[in-house]
């Protein structure tokens, strides 16, 4: 399977602890992208790496959030001390940033849910 | 006012019906425009990328007006399958080229 791939695809755990999730992109693909969905809305910018450089942070994104694309390739979002409000889908997409076209692929997702 | 407004619907039409979704940005030097589909609890696939010029993938058109900085979504002879969530997406250059989204139109195509 060459498509963006997401691990794990749920996750439930306990109010205060920390997750990490993790995203592989397409192997071509220089961008990398983390979304946060919510149920009806649409996804919400979180972070995106070019190659290994982290280029954009949202205002979303509070200190409890980090995320690493440590040599390029596949990325890392860790949640410290979960909130209940941190439940959602978190979605990952990969584009290659090159002169035609920027379409983004997305992962299937990983839904955490904080209870 | 959000960067990306689209009718949130629901549309319910039935099939074989035409139905057109149009989406507002507010960032002027956005420059990469798309439609991507959503089903329910899955991720977003893309649909198609507009182009200045409009452009039509079978039974969908786009269509892109920058001077009132808006996009629509035509889809003609709805199918049962076309039910979805539409999303509109766009980059801007002086936006560090991230692809903002809309909140989504909700299409309920009916036998």
């Amino acid at each position: 399977d060459t498509g963006v791939s997401q691990n794990p695809r749920h996750k439930i755990t306990k109010r205060g602890q920390n997750v990490t999730f993790r995203c592989d992109p397409i192997s071509e693909h220089n961008r990398l992208y983390w979304y946060r969905q919510t149920l009806g809305q649409g996804p919400e910018f979180l972070t995106y790496f070019q190659n290994e450089a982290q280029l954009e942070k949202s205002r979303l994104l509070s200190d409890r959030f980090s995320a690493e694309r440590p040599k390029g390739s596949f990325s890392t979002l860790e949640i410290q001390r979960t909130e209940q409000g941190d439940s959602a889908m978190y979605l990952c997409a990969s584009s290659f940033a090159g002169t035609v076209g920027t379409e983004a692929f997305f992962g299937q997702g990983t839904r955490l849910t904080v209870v | 006012r959000k960067e990306v407004e689209q009718d949130p619907g629901p549309f319910n039409v039935p099939e074989g019906a035409t139905v057109a979704f149009n989406c507002t940005y507010s960032n002027s030097a956005s420059q990469s425009f798309f439609w991507y589909r959503q089903d329910c609890r899955k991720e977003p696939k893309l649909l198609m990328s507009v182009y200045s010029s409009g452009n039509e993938d079978g039974r969908f058109t786009a269509q892109l007006n920058r001077a009132s900085q808006y996009i629509s979504l035509l889809i003609r002879d709805s199918k049962l399958s076309d039910s979805a969530t539409y999303l509109c997406v766009v980059t801007s250059h002086n936006a560090g080229n991230m692809l903002t989204f809309g909140g989504g139109t909700r299409l309920m195509v009916k036998p």
